[in-house]
């Protein structure tokens, strides 16, 4: 069985611009949750999606979206990119909404703004 | 305010001693906890869990103790071995109402020498 995928891998971009990171679930996951690893911050918590519809938000500005297609796969947006937003961002799935079970992460996308 | 906290950023034990990470929360309302294990450039993986209805509980060499009253979770990890040289993160969630959202501690590096 296939592992959670997030494509790209990494990311360069300038301040201002806007990004767009994308994840694929492993097959029959449906809750698909976002988290931005920084250095002394640990791992916090973006947001959450299932069947489609954000379930979750952690506190982070509005500039941080998400959205999850039928099929599952899930996408993260930031626009309007500040230096502070360059940290690893991870995508986990589930089988369930269930925080007892166990979330399967994928390898992050590390995302440089200059 | 961070709500969970690992105190100590990095941890050095000997092969075939005992690895112990600490972990300290604050919100009252969690009521589960779960340790996840990162290597580099992967993403984190599932290491153990404990409901807040016990104290303890054990899968092979590691087990992780609870002590509700001082709101604080431990990590022990014996024989360590090599191959444990990791960042673990604690994570506590409330499994009523925001299930699946994750609260993350910033991680205790662990490095296990020869």
């Amino acid at each position: 069985k296939a592992g959670v995928t997030q494509t790209p891998r990494y990311l360069i971009k300038t301040r201002g611009q806007q990004v767009t990171l994308s994840c694929s679930p492993i097959s029959g996951h449906r809750s698909v949750s976002w988290y931005q690893q920084t250095p002394g911050q640990g791992l916090q918590f973006l947001f959450e999606y299932f069947s489609e519809t954000q379930r979750n938000k952690g506190n982070f500005p509005g500039r941080f979206s998400g959205r999850q297609f039928s099929n599952s796969r899930s996408e993260m947006n930031v626009s309007t990119l500040e230096l502070g937003d360059s940290a690893l961002y991870l995508c986990a799935s589930s089988l369930v909404r269930d925080a007892r079970r166990e979330q399967y992460f994928g390898p992050g996308t590390r995302l440089t703004v200059t | 305010d961070q709500q969970v906290k690992q105190n100590s950023p990095s941890l050095s034990v000997q092969e075939g001693r005992i690895s112990i990470l600490n972990c300290d929360y604050t919100n009252s309302m969690f009521d589960y906890f779960l340790w996840y294990k990162k290597y580099p450039a992967e993403g984190p993986t599932f290491l153990i869990s404990i409901s807040s209805i016990k104290d303890k509980n054990e899968d092979g060499r590691f087990t992780v103790f609870l002590n509700k009253s001082a709101k604080h979770l431990s990590l022990h990890i014996v024989p360590s071995q090599p191959g444990d040289s990791a960042v673990y993160f604690c994570a506590a969630s409330v499994t009523a109402g925001t299930a699946s959202k994750l609260t993350f501690g910033t991680g205790t590096r662990l490095q296990v020498t020869l």
